[in-house]
Protein backbone atom coordinates (compact mmCIF):
# COMPACT_ATOMS: atom_id res chain seq x y z
CA UNK A 1 0.00 0.00 0.00
CA UNK A 2 1.63 3.36 -1.43
CA UNK A 3 1.98 6.71 0.90
CA UNK A 4 0.55 8.57 -2.25
CA UNK A 5 -2.62 7.52 -3.96
CA UNK A 6 -2.74 7.14 -7.48
CA UNK A 7 -5.56 5.72 -9.57
CA UNK A 8 -4.23 2.33 -11.04
CA UNK A 9 -4.99 2.83 -14.56
CA UNK A 10 -5.96 5.56 -16.98
CA UNK A 11 -7.01 5.64 -20.25
CA UNK A 12 -8.21 8.07 -23.21
CA UNK A 13 -8.44 8.19 -27.25
CA UNK A 14 -4.94 9.80 -29.67
CA UNK A 15 -5.62 13.91 -29.48
CA UNK A 16 -7.82 13.54 -25.71
CA UNK A 17 -6.92 15.28 -22.57
CA UNK A 18 -6.15 12.91 -19.49
CA UNK A 19 -4.86 13.77 -16.08
CA UNK A 20 -3.71 11.57 -13.13
CA UNK A 21 -4.17 12.74 -9.43
CA UNK A 22 -1.80 11.91 -6.86
CA UNK A 23 -3.48 12.24 -3.37
CA UNK A 24 -1.31 12.60 0.21
CA UNK A 25 -1.38 14.02 3.30
CA UNK A 26 0.11 17.10 4.98
CA UNK A 27 3.42 15.55 5.73
CA UNK A 28 4.51 14.91 2.08
CA UNK A 29 2.08 16.39 -0.77
CA UNK A 30 1.11 19.44 1.79
CA UNK A 31 4.66 20.39 2.58
CA UNK A 32 6.96 19.25 -0.44
CA UNK A 33 6.49 19.52 -4.23
CA UNK A 34 6.22 16.83 -6.26
CA UNK A 35 7.88 15.16 -9.02
CA UNK A 36 6.50 12.80 -11.83
CA UNK A 37 8.41 9.97 -13.53
CA UNK A 38 7.20 7.85 -16.66
CA UNK A 39 8.53 4.30 -16.64
CA UNK A 40 8.27 1.52 -18.63
CA UNK A 41 9.28 -1.52 -17.28
CA UNK A 42 13.11 -2.69 -18.35
CA UNK A 43 14.00 1.46 -18.72
CA UNK A 44 15.43 4.10 -17.07
CA UNK A 45 12.77 5.91 -15.25
CA UNK A 46 12.29 9.53 -16.76
CA UNK A 47 11.73 12.84 -15.01
CA UNK A 48 8.58 14.21 -16.70
CA UNK A 49 7.56 17.06 -14.15
CA UNK A 50 9.61 18.44 -11.16
CA UNK A 51 8.31 21.11 -9.12
CA UNK A 52 4.74 20.51 -9.07
CA UNK A 53 4.93 22.09 -12.97
CA UNK A 54 7.72 22.60 -13.89
CA UNK A 55 9.10 20.79 -17.19
CA UNK A 56 12.86 19.47 -17.96
CA UNK A 57 14.11 20.61 -21.04
CA UNK A 58 12.63 17.97 -23.72
CA UNK A 59 9.21 17.13 -21.98
CA UNK A 60 6.94 18.33 -24.82
CA UNK A 61 4.72 20.76 -23.20
CA UNK A 62 1.59 18.34 -23.63
CA UNK A 63 3.07 16.67 -20.40
CA UNK A 64 1.86 19.42 -17.44
CA UNK A 65 1.59 19.65 -13.59
CA UNK A 66 -0.16 21.35 -10.50
CA UNK A 67 -0.55 20.73 -7.10
CA UNK A 68 -3.22 22.07 -4.42
CA UNK A 69 -3.09 21.03 -0.58
CA UNK A 70 -2.38 17.60 -0.30
CA UNK A 71 -3.35 16.60 -4.16
CA UNK A 72 -1.09 16.78 -7.34
CA UNK A 73 -2.40 16.02 -11.05
CA UNK A 74 -0.69 15.42 -14.43
CA UNK A 75 -2.54 16.66 -17.27
CA UNK A 76 -1.56 15.02 -20.60
CA UNK A 77 -3.09 16.57 -23.50
CA UNK A 78 -2.91 15.78 -27.71
CA UNK A 79 -2.67 12.03 -26.63
CA UNK A 80 -0.34 9.97 -28.25
CA UNK A 81 0.57 6.28 -28.36
CA UNK A 82 3.64 6.85 -27.09
CA UNK A 83 2.25 8.14 -24.08
CA UNK A 84 1.19 4.49 -23.08
CA UNK A 85 3.23 3.64 -20.05
CA UNK A 86 3.34 4.14 -16.42
CA UNK A 87 3.24 7.05 -14.36
CA UNK A 88 4.33 7.87 -10.73
CA UNK A 89 3.96 10.63 -8.41
CA UNK A 90 6.57 11.38 -5.96
CA UNK A 91 7.05 13.35 -2.56
CA UNK A 92 9.47 13.82 0.60
CA UNK A 93 7.63 12.67 3.51
CA UNK A 94 8.20 14.71 6.76
CA UNK A 95 7.25 11.90 8.74
CA UNK A 96 8.81 8.94 7.37
CA UNK A 97 11.92 11.08 6.51
CA UNK A 98 12.11 9.73 2.93
CA UNK A 99 11.21 9.48 -0.50
CA UNK A 100 7.37 8.25 -1.14
CA UNK A 101 6.18 7.49 -4.41
CA UNK A 102 2.18 6.75 -5.73
CA UNK A 103 1.35 3.36 -6.65
CA UNK A 104 1.81 4.26 -10.31
CA UNK A 105 -1.13 4.31 -12.93
CA UNK A 106 -1.04 3.05 -16.25
CA UNK A 107 -1.93 4.63 -18.88
CA UNK A 108 -3.45 3.15 -21.95
CA UNK A 109 -4.07 5.02 -25.36
CA UNK A 110 -7.49 3.23 -26.89
CA UNK B 1 27.27 12.97 -20.27
CA UNK B 2 25.94 11.68 -17.77
CA UNK B 3 25.77 7.93 -17.08
CA UNK B 4 24.96 5.79 -14.20
CA UNK B 5 25.59 2.09 -14.59
CA UNK B 6 24.36 -0.40 -12.30
CA UNK B 7 25.96 -3.52 -11.85
CA UNK B 8 25.89 -6.86 -9.47
CA UNK B 9 22.73 -7.93 -9.44
CA UNK B 10 22.48 -11.67 -9.79
CA UNK B 11 20.12 -14.87 -8.48
CA UNK B 12 20.00 -15.30 -4.83
CA UNK B 13 19.13 -17.64 -2.47
CA UNK B 14 16.62 -15.99 0.71
CA UNK B 15 18.91 -14.96 3.80
CA UNK B 16 21.60 -14.37 1.28
CA UNK B 17 23.90 -10.86 0.71
CA UNK B 18 24.47 -8.82 -2.52
CA UNK B 19 26.13 -5.92 -3.14
CA UNK B 20 25.29 -3.94 -6.06
CA UNK B 21 27.31 -0.65 -7.35
CA UNK B 22 26.41 2.27 -9.55
CA UNK B 23 29.48 3.49 -11.43
CA UNK B 24 28.44 7.17 -12.46
CA UNK B 25 30.25 9.46 -14.77
CA UNK B 26 29.80 12.94 -16.55
CA UNK B 27 29.28 14.68 -13.69
CA UNK B 28 30.86 15.91 -10.02
CA UNK B 29 29.70 12.48 -7.99
CA UNK B 30 30.74 14.28 -4.69
CA UNK B 31 28.57 17.28 -5.28
CA UNK B 32 25.19 15.35 -4.94
CA UNK B 33 22.99 12.92 -3.07
CA UNK B 34 22.17 9.69 -4.47
CA UNK B 35 19.47 7.57 -3.65
CA UNK B 36 18.65 3.55 -4.68
CA UNK B 37 14.86 2.68 -6.05
CA UNK B 38 13.59 -0.36 -6.76
CA UNK B 39 10.64 -1.69 -8.78
CA UNK B 40 9.48 -5.37 -8.00
CA UNK B 41 7.22 -7.24 -11.09
CA UNK B 42 3.71 -6.12 -11.04
CA UNK B 43 4.41 -3.44 -8.47
CA UNK B 44 5.41 0.55 -8.38
CA UNK B 45 8.53 2.29 -8.01
CA UNK B 46 9.82 2.04 -4.08
CA UNK B 47 12.66 4.30 -2.73
CA UNK B 48 14.88 2.25 -0.85
CA UNK B 49 17.29 5.02 0.17
CA UNK B 50 19.83 8.05 0.14
CA UNK B 51 23.66 8.98 0.66
CA UNK B 52 24.07 12.52 1.30
CA UNK B 53 27.56 13.83 0.39
CA UNK B 54 30.32 15.53 2.07
CA UNK B 55 28.75 18.68 2.92
CA UNK B 56 25.95 17.00 4.20
CA UNK B 57 27.89 14.60 6.54
CA UNK B 58 27.74 11.47 4.47
CA UNK B 59 24.52 10.25 6.28
CA UNK B 60 22.32 7.93 5.12
CA UNK B 61 18.59 7.52 5.35
CA UNK B 62 16.56 3.79 4.84
CA UNK B 63 12.68 2.95 3.55
CA UNK B 64 11.29 1.01 6.40
CA UNK B 65 11.17 -2.27 4.69
CA UNK B 66 14.93 -2.58 4.44
CA UNK B 67 16.53 -0.98 7.81
CA UNK B 68 19.06 -2.39 9.59
CA UNK B 69 18.97 -5.44 6.49
CA UNK B 70 20.70 -2.62 3.61
CA UNK B 71 23.25 -0.35 3.75
CA UNK B 72 24.31 2.33 1.46
CA UNK B 73 27.49 3.97 0.98
CA UNK B 74 29.68 5.71 -1.44
CA UNK B 75 33.59 5.91 -2.81
CA UNK B 76 33.48 9.52 -4.29
CA UNK B 77 37.35 9.22 -5.16
CA UNK B 78 35.66 5.91 -7.43
CA UNK B 79 32.59 8.19 -8.24
CA UNK B 80 30.79 4.49 -7.00
CA UNK B 81 27.55 4.28 -5.12
CA UNK B 82 27.43 1.24 -3.50
CA UNK B 83 24.18 -0.61 -1.75
CA UNK B 84 24.83 -3.85 0.52
CA UNK B 85 22.08 -6.26 0.59
CA UNK B 86 22.21 -8.50 3.99
CA UNK B 87 18.77 -11.11 4.86
CA UNK B 88 17.45 -11.18 1.70
CA UNK B 89 13.76 -12.08 1.19
CA UNK B 90 11.49 -13.04 -1.73
CA UNK B 91 9.80 -9.65 -1.35
CA UNK B 92 13.27 -7.83 -2.07
CA UNK B 93 13.25 -9.04 -5.76
CA UNK B 94 13.24 -6.17 -7.87
CA UNK B 95 15.24 -4.28 -10.66
CA UNK B 96 17.08 -1.78 -8.44
CA UNK B 97 18.22 1.41 -10.16
CA UNK B 98 20.70 4.44 -8.86
CA UNK B 99 19.17 7.72 -9.15
CA UNK B 100 20.74 11.27 -9.06
CA UNK B 101 19.01 13.84 -6.75
CA UNK B 102 19.42 17.29 -8.29
CA UNK B 103 21.59 19.34 -6.56
CA UNK B 104 19.11 22.21 -4.87
CA UNK B 105 15.65 20.77 -6.11
CA UNK B 106 13.42 19.02 -4.57
CA UNK B 107 14.12 16.06 -2.05
CA UNK B 108 12.14 13.78 -4.44
CA UNK B 109 13.63 15.52 -7.52
CA UNK B 110 16.17 12.50 -9.73
CA UNK B 111 16.97 13.62 -12.67
CA UNK B 112 19.26 10.96 -13.79
CA UNK B 113 18.82 7.34 -13.68
CA UNK B 114 20.82 4.06 -14.50
CA UNK B 115 19.26 0.71 -16.10
CA UNK B 116 18.71 -1.12 -13.63
CA UNK B 117 19.65 -3.96 -12.42
CA UNK B 118 18.04 -7.20 -11.51
CA UNK B 119 17.83 -9.37 -8.34
CA UNK B 120 15.91 -12.37 -7.58
CA UNK B 121 15.71 -13.87 -4.29
CA UNK B 122 14.50 -17.24 -4.84
CA UNK B 123 15.40 -20.84 -3.87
Amino acid sequence: QSVLTQPPSASGTPGQRVTISCSGSSSNIGSSTVNWYQHLPGTAPKLLIFSDNQRPSGVPDRFSGSRSGTSASLAITGLQSVDETDYFCAAWDDSLNGVVFGGGTKLTVL
Amino acid sequence: EVQLVESGGGLVQPGGSLRLSCAVSGFTFSDHKMDWVRRAPGKGLEWVGRSRNKVNSYTTEYAASVKGRFTISRDDSKNSLYLQMNSLKTEDTAVYYCARVVKGGSYSNFDYWGQGTLVTVSS
